[in-house]
């Protein structure tokens, strides 16, 4: 089947724009997550969902940024007045209850911020 | 520091030779280890996953994880140029859905 879809895969930005990315997550999977990759720093987790449970919002860098999940399925990550340093790749991932160590990615989108 | 440490590299190694890519962490909470492949401009793929210390095989790969040094190993043996890619460790807590991944260690696999 699909698996996960993001888009834009591309974005430019001037900064202190608003930006929204989306996440299409693989069918009938329960768990979402947001993670952000620099450049030399990996992947950073930013916020997960599960089920209509609250999301875990413990590693989003600050209240810049943010993140909803309508109808448990597509998700969207805002980031307000963007900064230079908010470019990276952006990643979502999701997965299925019972196989929480496989997380499914999708390919990214690229944000540049100028 | 950060939780999980890994040399980025770059590494090359020639066609055929046995690849040894390392993690250490430092939480002792951590209960999953995984080993993830990320081809250029594409999302990461699992590779590997084990639970707790021990080996485990899979074709060409071997992951092995040694809970009392903190020590994460992926092995890929009579590599490819298709192997070529990014490897990045992760590991979870128990009852934590959130991934701690190492920087990643970009590899090459000369022809």
């Amino acid at each position: 089947g699909a698996g996960v879809s993001q888009s834009p895969s591309n974005k430019v930005t001037e900064k202190g724009k608003d930006v929204e990315l989306r996440c299409d997550p693989i069918s009938g999977h329960t768990a979402l997550y947001w993670y952000r990759q620099s450049l030399g720093q990996g992947l950073e987790f930013l916020i997960y969902f599960q089920g209509n449970s609250a999301p875990d919002k413990s590693g989003l860098p600050s209240d810049r940024f943010s993140a909803e999940r309508t109808g448990g399925s597509v998700s969207t990550l805002t980031i307000q007045r963007t900064q230079q340093e908010d470019s990276a790749v952006y990643l979502c991932a999701s997965s299925s209850p019972g196989g929480r160590y496989e997380q499914y990615f999708g390919p990214g989108t690229r944000l540049t911020v100028t | 520091q950060k939780e999980v440490e890994q040399d980025p590299g770059p590494l090359s190694v020639p066609e055929g030779a046995i690849v040894s890519l390392n993690c250490t962490y430092s939480n002792s909470a951590f209960q999953y280890f995984m080993w993830y492949r990320q081809y250029s401009r594409k999302g990461p793929e699992l590779l590997m996953y084990t639970y707790s210390s021990g080996n485990k095989e899979d074709g060409r790969f071997t992951a092995q994880v040694d809970k009392s040094s903190k020590y994460i190993s992926l092995f890929i043996r009579d590599s490819q140029p298709s192997d070529s890619a990014t490897y990045l460790c992760a590991t979870k807590k128990g009852g934590n859905e959130k991934l701690t991944f190492g920087t990643g260690t970009r590899l090459t696999i000369i022809p």
